[in-house]
């Protein structure tokens, strides 16, 4: 089963409101990666919070983690119509040789 | 770079012919990765290589998928014979690391 969980499974905002995306995980991670999938097109790589990270920045990203209660979240600021994409969390293990596993992906619409 | 390069974008075959999806890591990346993605089951790790050793092919669903990695620039993904349920977009992923991944365009299979 996957190991990452997201919610909400669609989100639907206007054009300069926040948009937060949560994720919620099993095991010990090593890492917690976000990543964007714009329709028809392969995913590509936002931001990565390793495990003794709390919260960490980049642009109008920032991602929050919470190894206590195995939760992070992404919240997109200012959002325009350009972030309509789905967004999807995948963590890796800190045990052995580990696979990078994804979740389920929330559906972000940002209208203008 | 160019990154990740996939061929071919698109294939519609008939159930039981036989289907290579081709891919071309980016060069220096030591990891390979194919997933798949369908709406029902989400994005799935099918098989990774390491210096083009397999690694994990836990998820490969049954034994008409099998992948190669003959040398660092490529690989690729059979199925033999395909079914109606394999249609789906397969991904391919590369990776210096065991961290970010960078994803191809995808390859969209559809079995008639």
């Amino acid at each position: 089963s996957q190991q990452g969980e997201e919610d909400p499974q669609a989100l639907s905002i206007q054009e300069g409101e926040n948009a937060t995306m949560n994720c919620s995980y099993k095991t010990s991670i090593n890492n917690l990666q976000w990543y964007r999938q714009n329709s028809g097109r392969g995913l590509v790589h936002l931001i990565l919070i390793r495990s003794n990270e709390r919260e960490k920045h980049s642009g109008r990203l920032r991602v929050t983690l919470d190894t206590s209660k195995k939760s992070s979240s992404l919240l997109i600021t200012a959002s325009r119509a350009a972030d309509t994409a789905s967004y999807f969390c995948a963590t890796l293990g800190d045990t052995g040789f580990q696979k990078l596993v994804f979740g389920t992906g929330t559906r972000l619409l940002v209208s203008p | 770079d160019a990154g990740v390069i996939q061929s071919p974008r698109h294939e519609v075959t008939e159930m039981g012919q036989e289907v290579t999806l081709r891919c071309k890591p980016i060069s220096g990346h030591d990891y390979l990765f194919w997933y798949r993605q369908t709406m029902m089951r989400g994005l799935e790790l099918l098989i990774y290589f390491n210096n083009n050793v397999p690694i994990d092919d836990s998820g490969m669903p049954e034994d008409r998928f099998s992948a190669k990695m003959p040398n660092a620039s490529f690989s690729n993904l059979k199925i033999q014979p395909s079914e109606p349920r394999d249609s789906a977009v397969y991904f391919c992923a590369s990776s210096p690391s065991q961290e970010t991944q960078y994803f191809g365009p995808g390859t969209r299979l559809l079995v008639l």
